[in-house]
């Protein structure tokens, strides 16, 4: 397995419903990023995580959790979301958050809240 | 506020038509500007970094080129295959060691045979 792995690929749940979205990267990197795409809009960054510590985090409601228990993995735990949050959600990774360093996206998760 | 404004938002060529995306921003502090490619059901994939006015980058069709103000991206000949919606993103400083990307919302670009 190479790259950035994003499971599940598509996901439909109500509004009460709790699901978590997984990231897994192979690149060797330490440095995780969810983004949020919406139609007609900008990719929205969400959470930062460099060094397993989380450096940013955009203004995003608390019913999106995000976890990084270790380099290689991110998780966004969702809960009551609202069908606003439908979007296709990128997770990507680095080697660190720095000046020029590539990020490299993940084929995303398409969640669908009803 | 950065602002990253890519124009047009959509366009259509015959295949060989030449043409250029546009991508415009407004930072304070620009780092890098990226050009990444994303297909249908996919995620974003990079294609070129540039950093200073005046700085060209090529592949295969494509070449990137960067001014104070814009970037363009020009497409030579273009296929079908080249297809997809161009993103453009700068990168600025977030504090500290850290850097963050700032996305335009994409240019879709459809090449007919």
């Amino acid at each position: 397995e190479t790259g950035v792995t994003q499971t599940p690929r598509h996901l439909v749940m109500g509004m009460t419903n709790k699901k978590s979205l997984k990231c897994e990267q192979h690149l060797g990197h330490n440095a995780m990023y969810w983004y949020k795409q919406s139609a007609k809009k900008p990719l929205e960054l969400m959470f930062v995580y460099s060094l397993e510590e989380r450096v940013e985090n955009n203004s995003v409601p608390s019913r999106f959790s995000p976890e990084c228990p270790n380099s290689s993995h991110l998780f966004l735990h969702l809960h009551t979301l609202q069908p606003e949050d439908s979007a296709l959600y990128l997770c990507a990774s680095s080697q660190v958050q720095a000046l020029g360093n590539i990020q490299y996206f993940g084929a995303g998760t398409r969640l669908s809240v009803l | 506020e950065d602002q990253v404004t890519q124009s047009p938002e959509a366009l259509r060529l015959q295949e060989g038509e030449s043409s250029s995306l546009n991508c415009s921003y407004t930072v304070s502090g620009l780092r890098g500007l990226f050009w990444y490619r994303q297909d249908p059901g996919k995620g974003p994939e990079f294609l070129f970094t540039l950093y200073s006015a005046g700085e060209e980058k090529e592949k295969e069709r494509l070449k990137a080129t960067l001014t104070k103000k814009e970037s363009f991206l020009h497409i030579t000949a273009p296929k079908p295959e080249d297809s997809a919606t161009y993103l453009c993103a700068v990168q600025v400083h977030s504090g500290g060691s850290n850097y963050k990307l700032t996305f335009g919302k994409g240019t879709l670009l459809t090449v007919n045979p």
